[in-house]
């Protein structure tokens, strides 16, 4: 079946610096977004990207659908930047959206 | 932003029973899903309904499983009967277009004892 191979699963930051989150996909997706988990445990849509870049604030996504891959970029990480992100991706024609397991990320000071 | 409402938050049922987890979607979204989510584990696509049918289903969405969205109601799923690999939190979505930016409630945390 379609699969999303999420890395890293967890992922420690300080304060200000960055890093990257990655999804691979296994066949041709025709998008992806980027959620984070918040709090109330609701997921909350970062980006919706069916090609090229999206930036908003501290975060860029990136989605390659040739290359079968998405990005997520943090930038400057801050405290309240701590949480669980994913990534989910449908095929073209399709109608179900397949989620990546997860990145913990950690933000401390 | 737009709001996805889940009712109940938390249900607990013995197992044989029947049990329906309740979405309230956002107000002018055409395309809704379940997902499940096993403590621990991923997040599992269940179905996606449009137009008051089933557009695609997982093989996890079982035959006593049942999707509707009664005259632009409620969109519900119903378990009948339980079993107790059901335990799970159940999260609904929508959205406007199909498979394009989904919106989620926050869970309903399903126990089947």
């Amino acid at each position: 079946g379609d699969q999303v191979e999420q890395s890293p699963s967890a992922l420690s930051l300080h304060e200000g610096t960055g890093s990257a989150l990655r999804c691979n996909f296994t066949t041709t997706m025709r998008a992806v977004q980027w959620f984070r988990k918040n709090s109330r445990g609701s997921l909350i849509n970062l980006f919706y990207l069916a090609s090229g870049t999206k930036e908003n604030g501290r975060l860029k996504s990136a989605f390659d659908s040739k290359e079968r891959y998405s990005t997520l970029h943090i930038r400057d990480a801050q405290l309240e930047d701590s949480g669980t992100y994913f990534c989910a991706a449908d095929r073209t024609g399709g109608y179900k959206v397949v989620f990546g397991s997860g990145t913990r990320l950690l933000v401390s000071p | 932003g737009p709001k996805v409402l889940q009712i109940p938050s938390h249900q607990i049922i013995d197992m044989g029973q029947m049990v329906t987890l309740n979405c309230d979607p956002v107000s002018n979204h055409l395309y809704f899903y379940w997902y499940k989510q096993i403590l621990g584990q991923q997040m599992e696509f269940l179905v996606n309904f449009y137009n008051g049918k089933v557009m695609e289903k997982s093989k996890l969405f079982k035959d006593q499983f049942s999707v509707e969205r009664p005259d632009g109601s409620y969109f519900t799923l119903k378990i009948q009967p339980t079993a107790l690999e059901d335990s799970a939190v159940y999260f609904c979505a929508s959205s406007l277009l199909s498979a394009e930016t989904l919106y989620f409630g926050s869970g309903t945390r399903l126990t089947v004892l």
